[in-house]
């Protein structure tokens, strides 16, 4: 049973474009997403986090989306860069333990 | 945030015999974690590691497979015992700080089993 599931396994955008990462859940109770960024050979990264009681988090380049009645979150990546291409996580949790996505390879292109 | 090593950082054991991992953190932290990564998959928690008391284990994992210890605030391990091919796999371990969701990660360790 796939809690957290990320349908796109890659994505593909230029350079300066925006990029759009999706992710859905099945479990309501889940309170809190973060969003992973993890490169070849090393660990995660953690990114950004949303609380349930938002709808909206910035940081800088970053913005997450959640929207609860679809049970669905975004993270959106403007402008892309070179260096973001990466697998790309996203993570919900309802207690201290976190579920994780299937991941989302993106690759940004020149 | 904290900094997470892992040590070996890979390995190619043969079948039928054990591997310790080794997990070490910069500074104090109120949780950790092991998870499994295998090819192609995504990031599944194997146990909570407990400071002072057993490991907290998820379903389809079991300590006979997977001891787990943790002596301190800082430091903890993860054997994978008795090795199949189907063991092939990333292991990483992560911390949390304080309440927060937010867990930090080590680089992992890849393993094989021939």
């Amino acid at each position: 049973d796939q809690q957290v599931k990320q349908n796109s396994p890659s994505l593909s955008v230029q350079e300066g474009r925006i990029s759009i990462l999706n992710c859905d859940y099945t479990n309501s109770m889940f309170d809190y997403f973060l969003w992973y960024k993890k490169y070849p050979a090393e660990g995660p990264t953690f990114l950004i986090s949303i609380s349930s009681i938002k709808d909206k988090n910035e940081d800088g380049r970053f913005t997450v989306f959640l929207n609860k009645s679809a049970k669905h979150l975004s993270l959106h990546i403007v402008p892309s860069q070179p260096g973001d291409s990466a697998v790309y996580f996203c993570a919900a949790s309802a207690t201290d333990k976190l579920i994780f996505g299937t991941g989302t390879r993106l690759q940004v292109f020149p | 945030s904290a900094v997470i090593s892992q040590k070996p950082s890979r390995d190619i054991c043969q079948r039928g015999t054990s591997l310790t991992i080794q997990c070490q953190v910069d500074s104090q932290v109120t949780m950790m974690f092991w998870y499994r990564q295998q090819p192609g998959q995504s990031l599944t928690l194997i146990a909570t590691a407990n400071q002072g008391s057993e490991a907290t284990y998820e379903s389809g994992f079991v300590i006979d497979k997977f001891p787990i210890s943790r002596p301190n605030l800082t430091f903890s391990t993860l054997t994978v015992s008795n090795m199949s091919p189907e063991d092939s796999s990333i292991y990483l371990c992560s911390a949390a700080m304080g309440v927060s969701y937010e867990q930090y990660f080590g680089p992992g360790t890849r393993l094989t089993v021939t």
